[in-house]
């Protein structure tokens, strides 16, 4: 019974680039939620997904900053054009009906800009 | 706006003994679950424990507990019997639900534990 997977685990990008982290919800589970971590800080929500759309992108930077969940395949965050303000780590969390679900965390992605 | 606060950012206890962390939060929602998640070092997300808000009685899992004070929107964990694999940070967190919340929480700065032998 496999729990949320995040890959890659580490991912060390220079400025400009792009970075693409992927997320597996847990079997059976439909909702994903993605959060970020900055150093020293506690979780702070970025998007919302069911699959194939996106319910709540509040917490989501307007510019550069993007997230899918397909029909078919994991979710993916993805940062264009990374900057080192992007580093810190990235969290998704699964759950089976969303709202009034307990969430439950990937290992999260640490993504660092140089 | 709401807010998770957490006000003290680091605290030690000896093993086998007790510590309380507390926790604070402002929302004008009147349903809402609340959670204490552990990240150790590996700084996997790990959920401790979780309470309905319209539930009076505290949530309890094992050697951990929470004091539930709705009206004072107090939250905190008790964990009893420290044990040397508690050392980590403890976040306090919530999420309201009804029309028009989507069910994304809402976490505090963390506590820093350390449980030393």
């Amino acid at each position: 019974n496999a729990g949320v997977m995040q890959n890659p685990r580490h991912l060390v990008r220079r400025r400009g680039q792009e970075a693409r982290l992927r997320c597996s919800p847990m079997k059976g589970h439909s909702h994903v939620y993605w959060y970020r971590q900055l150093p020293e800080e506690g979780l702070k929500f970025m998007v919302y997904l069911q699959k194939e759309n996106i319910i709540d992108e509040s917490g989501m930077p307007k510019e550069r900053f993007s997230a899918e969940f397909p029909k078919e395949g994991p979710s993916i965050l993805r940062i264009q054009q990374v900057v080192r303000g992007d580093s810190a780590a990235y969290f998704c969390a699964s759950s089976l009906q969303g709202v009034q679900e307990t969430q439950y965390f990937g290992p999260g992605t640490r993504l660092l800009v140089l | 706006a709401q807010t998770v606060t957490q006000s003290q950012p680091e605290m030690s206890v000896q093993e086998a003994e007790t510590v309380t962390l507390s926790c604070t939060y402002d929302t004008s929602e009147n349903n809402y679950y609340l959670f204490w998640y552990k990240q150790p070092p590996s700084r996997q997300m790990i959920l401790v424990i979780r309470q309905e808000a319209y539930k009076q009685q505290n949530a309890t899992e094992n050697r951990f507990s929470v004091n539930f004070q709705k009206a004072a929107k107090s939250f905190s964990l008790k964990i009893s019997d420290s044990q040397l694999g508690d050392t980590a940070m403890y976040f306090c967190a919530f999420t309201p639900y009804g029309s028009g919340n989507t069910g994304k929480l809402i976490f505090g700065q963390g506590t820093t534990l350390q449980v030393k032998p």
